[in-house]
C-alpha cells in the first residue's frame, strides 16, 4: 500500500521552464491538496480538490494550475517557473473527517 | 494575517522530561485542531487531534490541551524520547471548509539523551 506517491523527488528548473509535479494516491480518498513549504515556514495551501472534476484555489494559487480527472491523480502544473517558486511541495489526501495523509514531497529549485 | 501561530521556533529538552509545544489561533471558526510531526526529507505525519467540543485528548505519551477562550492549544509529550526530535506543526480547520487546514510555522523539538 503506497499511500500518497509524489514524483519526482527532486528537480532543478531554469527560469521560464514548465513542469508538472505528480501526485498519486491508492486510498480512494476524495479530498486532495497541494501545499508548498518554504524554509522555516509552515505549509501554505496552493490548490485543493473535493473530488474528481472539482478543484479550487487555496491561499497561494498564483503561478500554478491543477486538474483532477480521476480520484487517484492530482497533478500540479507550473507554467513559467520563477525563483519565488523554489520550495518543497507536498501533496496530501483526506477522507471524511480524518487527518490528512501526506506524500514525502518534491524539492524544487528554480535557477 | 497569520491565523495559526507557533511562537517558539525551537525547543530543547532532556530525555525523560516533559516537552510542551504551544500554538495560538485567531479564527473563531476553527473547530478541529491537529498536530503533525515531520522528520527531514519526509512528509508530515498525523500525531494527535482535538475537537473544539473537548478540552483534552490523550494518546499514550502525547496529550493535547485546548483552551477555547484563550484560543490556545498545547501538545505535551511525557516522557520525551530522542526519537521525538522532529518539527511539530500545529494545524487548524473548520468543518465547513472542505477540510482545509491552516498550518503554523512549526516548532523544532530536540530531545537530548
Amino acid at each position: 500500500n503506497a499511500g500518497v506517491t509524489q514524483t519526482p523527488k527532486f528537480r532543478i528548473l531554469k527560469i521560464g521552464q514548465s513542469m508538472t509535479l505528480q501526485c498519486a494516491q491508492d486510498m480512494n480518498h476524495n479530498y486532495m491538496y497541494w501545499y508548498r513549504q518554504d524554509p522555516g515556514m509552515g505549509l501554505k495551501l496552493i490548490y485543493y480538490s473535493v473530488g474528481a472534476g472539482i478543484t479550487d484555489k487555496g491561499e497561494v494559487p498564483n503561478g500554478y494550475n491543477v486538474s483532477r480527472s480521476t480520484t487517484e491523480d492530482f497533478p500540479l502544473r507550473l507554467e513559467l517557473a520563477a525563483p519565488s517558486q523554489t520550495s518543497v511541495y507536498f501533496c496530501a489526501t483526506r477522507t471524511g473527517f480524518q487527518p490528512q495523509h501526506f506524500g514525502d514531497g518534491t524539492r524544487l529549485s528554480i535557477l | 494575517d497569520q491565523q495559526v501561530k507557533q511562537n517558539s521556533p525551537s525547543l530543547s529538552v532532556q530525555e525523560g522530561r516533559i516537552s510542551i509545544l504551544n500554538c495560538d489561533y485567531t479564527n473563531s471558526m476553527f473547530d478541529y485542531f491537529l498536530w503533525y510531526k515531520k522528520y527531514p526529507a519526509e512528509g508530515p505525519t498525523f500525531l494527535i487531534s482535538i475537537s473544539s467540543i473537548k478540552d483534552k485528548n490523550e494518546d499514550g505519551r502525547f496529550t493535547v490541551f485546548l483552551n477555547k477562550s484563550a484560543k490556545h492549544l498545547s501538545l505535551h509529550i511525557v516522557p520525551s524520547q530522542p526519537g521525538d526530535s522532529a518539527v511539530y506543526f500545529c494545524a487548524a480547520s473548520s468543518s465547513t471548509n472542505a477540510g482545509k487546514s491552516t498550518f503554523g510555522d512549526g516548532t523544532t523539538l530536540t530531545v537530548k539523551p
